[in-house]
């Protein structure tokens, strides 16, 4: 099983409606963070968390939101949909353990598409 | 702002040939970061480099970093079929008080393939 996993891994919708993207994940990270990858432009940081109680902005939120259910589950939400918001989403993992050098882990992607 | 830029975006090789993935970057930084993305797939990590001068290799890839110059190369050395995929580099910010934890700035990727 993946260590992060994010559902769905395609969704097609429409202009102005809310659709949620589901992260769980079973690494006992504390930190979780989305990201979203459009053609040459590489991944850009939508919204982090650090644990529960901790949400910050990245530098493209506007149009976005996210929860922190628990330690392991981190969705991000999209108000009302619009098309310059179909990409590929990955959620990510990283922790403090210096073996690590807090290098990301990621999920397999959802890919949205905003008709 | 910290901004990130690899070059060749593009690059085709052929089997048996070296070839070097350039990152630069705009801002001091505390640690540098080469992933691999195979088409349709998740990202994965292949190296961290934490100062200057650091190199990491493993099998034909071999990476390092200048910090003085802001720059960090990705060497391909005798191409295989297999390492045909997309790979970024990302930086972390260095805050005051703070690293930059997973809070990365991503290049444009670059897109290898490599042919017999």
């Amino acid at each position: 099983d993946a260590d992060v996993t994010q559902t769905p891994r395609n969704r097609i919708t429409k202009t102005g409606k809310r659709i949620m993207l589901e992260c769980s994940q079973t690494k006992g990270h504390d930190r979780m963070y989305w990201y979203r990858q459009d053609p040459g432009l590489g991944l850009r940081l939508i919204y982090y968390s650090f644990d529960v109680k901790d949400i910050n902005k990245g530098e493209i939120s506007d149009g976005y939101s996210v929860s922190r259910q628990a330690q392991a589950k981190f969705s991000l939400s999209l108000e009302s949909a619009i098309p310059n918001q179909t990409a590929l989403y990955f959620c990510a993992t990283s922790d403090s353990s210096p073996a690590t050098n807090e290098k990301l882990f990621f999920g397999s992607g959802t890919q949205l598409s905003v008709l | 702002e910290l901004k990130v830029e690899q070059n060749p975006l593009f690059l085709s090789m052929q089997e048996g040939k070296n070839y070097t993935i350039y990152c630069n970057y705009s801002t001091t930084s505390d640690r540098l970061y080469w992933y691999r993305q195979d088409p349709g797939k998740s990202l994965e990590s292949l190296f961290v480099l934490l100062s200057n001068g650091a190199v990491k290799q493993e099998g034909r890839l071999m990476a390092s970093l200048d910090t003085k110059a802001r720059l960090s190369t990705l060497h391909i050395t005798a191409a295989v079929h297999d390492l045909s995929a997309t790979y970024f580099c990302a930086v972390g910010r260095t805050f005051a008080g703070g690293t930059s934890y997973g809070k990365l700035t991503f290049g444009q990727g670059t897109i290898l393939t490599v042919h017999p």
